[in-house]
């Protein structure tokens, strides 16, 4: 079974709008991690936050880190169609940010 | 073309019958990954490399599976006995042997058994 869990399983806005996703996960962490996926392609590395860090910012993204109370959130400002995408979390148990364990994903459409 | 790259593309194959996916990582990276994801879900952790050396395996990969990485470039993974339930897009990443170093993941082979 999967680690993460995001919320909502679907998002669709207008482009101009803001975005938010969450995510929950079950067991401590070392670092979380969020990554976007185009319809049939591989995952792109977005952001990394560490268990230590409350917030972090990367040009229109913001995430949030809550380890009290195991969630985080990913907001994008100011959204895009190109924005149009699955957003997924990954967890990491330890410091090797490479043997993650993602979420099922937000799929978010972002209409022109 | 520096990303990952995986080979190939699309493999439609009958039950039973053995295939086996190839991914180039980048060259720089010495850490290598599969994930296997279904669709509508997350990918899920297979198994990797450091170099040559297999340091860990889930227990979702069954006997069935074997991934290899001999000489620490390139690695295939090999599914023997295909099962309908195999149908999946299997998904290679690499990354550099460094803490916090993120996945950079290839466009995956997607795998139909019929």
């Amino acid at each position: 079974s999967q680690q993460g869990e995001e919320d909502p399983q679907a998002l669709s806005i207008q482009e101009g709008e803001n975005a938010t996703m969450n995510c929950s996960y079950k067991t401590s962490i070392n670092n979380l991690q969020w990554y976007r996926q185009n319809s049939g392609r591989g995952l792109v590395h977005l952001i990394l936050i560490r268990s230590n860090e409350r917030e972090k910012h990367s040009g229109r993204l913001r995430v949030t880190l809550d380890t009290s109370k195991k969630s985080s959130s990913l907001l994008i400002t100011a959204s895009r169609a190109a924005d149009t995408a699955s957003y997924f979390c990954a967890t990491d148990a330890d410091t090797n940010a490479g043997k993650s364990t993602f979420g099922d994903g937000t799929t978010l459409t972002v209409k022109p | 073309d520096t990303g990952v790259s995986q080979d190939p593309r699309h493999k439609i194959t009958k039950r039973g019958q053995n295939v086996t996916f190839r991914c180039d990582p980048i060259s720089e990276h010495n850490r290598l990954y599969w994930y296997r994801q279904t669709l509508g879900q997350g990918p899920e952790f297979l198994t990797y490399f450091q170099n040559e050396a297999q340091l860990e395996k889930s227990r979702l990969l069954s006997d069935r599976f074997s991934a290899e990485r001999p000489k620490g470039s390139f690695s295939t993974l090999e599914i023997q006995r295909t099962e309908q339930g195999d149908s999946a897009m299997y998904l290679c990443a690499s990354s550099l042997a460094r803490i916090r170093s993120p996945l950079h993941f290839g466009n995956g082979t997607r795998l139909t058994v019929t």
